[in-house]
């Protein structure tokens, strides 16, 4: 089955320091996601990307759709306290109703 | 916009009894609901897939018999945990997603269930 790889499992950072993590695929995908996870929520969509080689920005989020469309990045740039959480990277390979595909999540902690 | 809720937030029960989690999509009509499980520090786990009016798809290893789904309008899906056993105690998510080809999931803040 599809299987993603997303990394770091985890960061430990200084505040203001800026954060990068990946994932990939060992198949193609049509669209990338990127959740982030408080401690007893939901996920919450911080950016969705449709196109290899997109370019998408959030605030100081930025994420790319690899020009592959077997990978994705996330960067964030002068990271603060409420950066602290979780990270998923998913992808999606068919069409709006197929599932997704979801990293093994990325877990940042910020140091003030 | 994309609001979705999960009632309860938080369930303790008993075990042999059941549970229901809805989920409701609040500003949009969701043709497609999603159940996953988390256990702790781990990922989502997808249970099933459900299309509002008809049945919904499982994923391989989930009981379908046990995790009673039901997806009765473009609003509206509700998981029921049958007979509960306390290794049914885990965090529920649902997710909703439109119609329209660009659309993505959207979750809800999920359900934390105790089984006793």
């Amino acid at each position: 089955g599809q299987q993603l790889n997303q990394s770091p499992q985890s960061m430990f950072i200084q505040e203001g320091e800026d954060v990068s993590m990946n994932c990939t695929s060992s198949s193609i995908f049509n669209t990338w996601l990127w959740y982030k996870q408080d401690p007893g929520e939901g996920p919450v969509l911080l950016i969705a990307l449709y196109k290899a080689g997109e370019l998408t920005s959030n605030g100081r989020l930025t994420a790319q759709f690899g020009i592959t469309r077997k990978d994705s990045f996330l960067n964030i740039s002068a990271s603060i306290p409420s950066d602290v959480g979780i990270y998923f990277c998913a992808g999606r390979s068919g069409g709006y109703g197929n599932k997704l595909v979801f990293g093994a999540g990325t877990i940042l902690r910020v140091k003030s | 916009g994309a609001v979705v809720s999960q009632h309860p937030s938080r369930v303790i029960c008993k075990s042999g009894t059941s549970v229901k989690i809805e989920c409701r999509s609040l500003d949009f009509q969701a043709t497609t609901m999603f159940w996953y499980r988390q256990f702790p520090k781990q990922s989502l786990m997808l249970m099933a897939t459900s299309n509002e009016g008809s049945k919904a798809t499982y994923e391989q290893g989930v009981e379908k018999d046990k995790f009673l789904i039901n997806h009765a309008s473009l609003t509206l899906s509700t998981l029921t945990v049958t007979s509960a056993h306390p290794e049914d105690s885990s965090f529920y998510i649902c997710s909703a997603q439109g119609g329209q080809s660009t659309d993505t999931q959207y979750f809800g803040p999920g359900t934390r269930l105790t089984v006793l």
